[in-house]
């Protein structure tokens, strides 16, 4: 069965420090990885994917299958950045359910 | 589009009342997923539909618990009879299973307290 950890339930930071969430993950196969986000009073939304190779906000994240992990990481965190970030997995191409980590609070300070 | 629509979004009931949670897919999607989300487990997919039909109901919790998709935009997640232990947030959440992007768009949740 997959699973996905999230080791820390909540991260805090200054305003401009760096930011790495990290997200591990096991299972036999062949996943795919993204990375979703909820600000406050808004939905969970996709942040990122790992096949899309992007940078989104500032964030990216590499897959690496040797270490089976997907950080989050930002070089210079901001005020906005503040939100809950689930860590996600999905088992097979075109299967789109997902199984997610149980997140971490990322804590932006001014 | 207004998104994936859950309702109610807050409800407060007894133990052993019967609840109804309804989600109203984003137009075209032809995939529907429940989780639920609690402080110690996280989210966990309940069930998954994929063209009205139910894949994966492996994450019932058990047979209190049922859900429907009595046409393709609108779906029903009933608990009969409620337990304390049922207090969660849920929710649904849509894509179209055919882009291969992995996507899913969720409501707001529909937070439920049973006393």
């Amino acid at each position: 069965a997959q699973r996905v950890t999230q080791p820390e339930k909540l991260l805090s930071v200054f305003k401009g420090a760096p930011v790495e969430l990290k997200c591990n993950y096991s299972y036999s196969g062949s996943p795919e990885l993204f990375w979703y986000v909820q600000y406050s009073r808004q939905r969970l939304q996709l942040l990122l994917r790992h096949i899309s190779r992007e940078s989104i906000k500032g964030f990216t994240a590499d897959l690496n299958k040797g270490e089976t992990s997907f950080h989050l990481k930002k070089p210079f965190a901001q005020e906005e950045d503040s939100a809950m970030y689930y860590c996600a997995l999905s088992r097979n191409s075109g299967y789109s359910t997902l199984t997610f980590g149980k997140g971490t609070m990322l804590l932006v300070s001014p | 589009d207004a998104g994936v629509i859950q309702s109610p979004r807050h409800e407060v009931t007894e133990m052993g009342q019967e609840v109804t949670l309804r989600c109203k897919l984003i137009s075209g999607h032809n995939s529907l997923f429940w989780y639920r989300q609690t402080m110690m487990r996280g989210l966990e997919l309940l069930i998954y539909f994929n063209n009205n039909v139910p894949i994966d109901d492996s994450g019932m919790p058990e047979d209190r618990f049922s859900a429907k998709m009595p046409n393709a935009s609108f779906s029903t997640l009933k608990i009969q009879p409620s337990e304390p232990r049922d207090s969660a947030v849920y929710f649904c959440a849509s894509s179209y299973e055919g882009t291969n992007t992995g996507e899913l768009f969720f409501g707001e949740g529909s937070r439920l307290t049973v006393l």
